[in-house]
């Protein structure tokens, strides 16, 4: 099974900063690695799917990059929705695994 | 709107079983394989299982094989997930979620989500 460690586990930040959101993985996953949003009391959304592409309807401040083991999610300008948790999936091996998650909290 | 609403939740005895359903709107639910997570508050969110489009292929995590069977009807546009032998870690908030594709080979990421509904296994 390959594990997802996410880093750092708490990210605080004030509104209109930048975020780099951090997901590496024990073993390869080439590209094959996706990134949700969950806000409380909310499923999870799809922000960005095989390492690089925004699903659709995801605002251009979110984008993300990496191969291999070491991924990252770029927030480039926090706005105060984004203030949630974010996880990283991989779908290169089974069973699909998914991080710990990274909490964004307002500074 | 595409939608996704899963049912069946409830509280259940350890070792019983409880039958949760996904019921797809607005989209041609028989195009798409379909996944169940869980999400729990310690152990985060867990993949359970996986089923293609027209039903003939599946996977799961080791954790639920041979207690869980995830099935489908694509005439009822409904996604099922049959759950056995319940035990306590099964606690959690289950989601059903749509595949971005049809097939378990492309298969692993999963766009619309429903709501959850929430299992606890306790006596």
């Amino acid at each position: 099974e390959i594990v997802l460690t996410q880093s750092p586990a708490t990210l605080s930040l004030s509104p209109g900063e930048r975020a780099t959101l951090s997901c590496r993985a024990s073993q390869s996953v080439s590209s094959y690695l996706a990134w949700y949003q969950q806000k409380p009391g909310q499923a999870p959304r799809l922000l960005i799917y095989d390492a690089s592409n925004r699903a659709a309807g995801i605002p251009a401040r979110f984008s993300g990059s990496g191969s291999g083991t070491d991924f990252t999610l770029t927030i480039s300008s926090l706005e105060p929705e984004d203030f949630v948790v974010y996880y990283c999936q991989q779908r290169s091996n089974w069973p699909l695994t998914f991080g710990p998650g990274t909490t964004v909290d307002i500074k | 709107q595409v939608r996704l609403v899963e049912s069946g939740g409830g509280v259940v005895q350890p070792g019983r079983s409880l039958r949760l359903s996904c019921a797809a709107s607005t989209f041609r639910f028989s195009d798409f394989a379909m996944h169940w997570v869980r999400q729990t508050p310690g152990n985060g969110l867990e993949w359970l299982a996986v089923i293609s489009n027209d039903g003939t292929e599946k996977n799961y995590v080791d954790s639920v094989k041979g207690r869980f069977t995830i099935s489908r009807d694509n005439s009822n546009n409904t996604l099922y997930m049959q759950m056995n032998s319940l035990r306590g870690e099964d606690t959690a908030v289950y989601y059903c979620a749509r595949d971005i594709g049809p097939f378990i080979s492309l298969a692993g990421c999963m766009d619309v989500w429903g709501q959850g509904t929430t299992v606890t296994v306790s006596s």
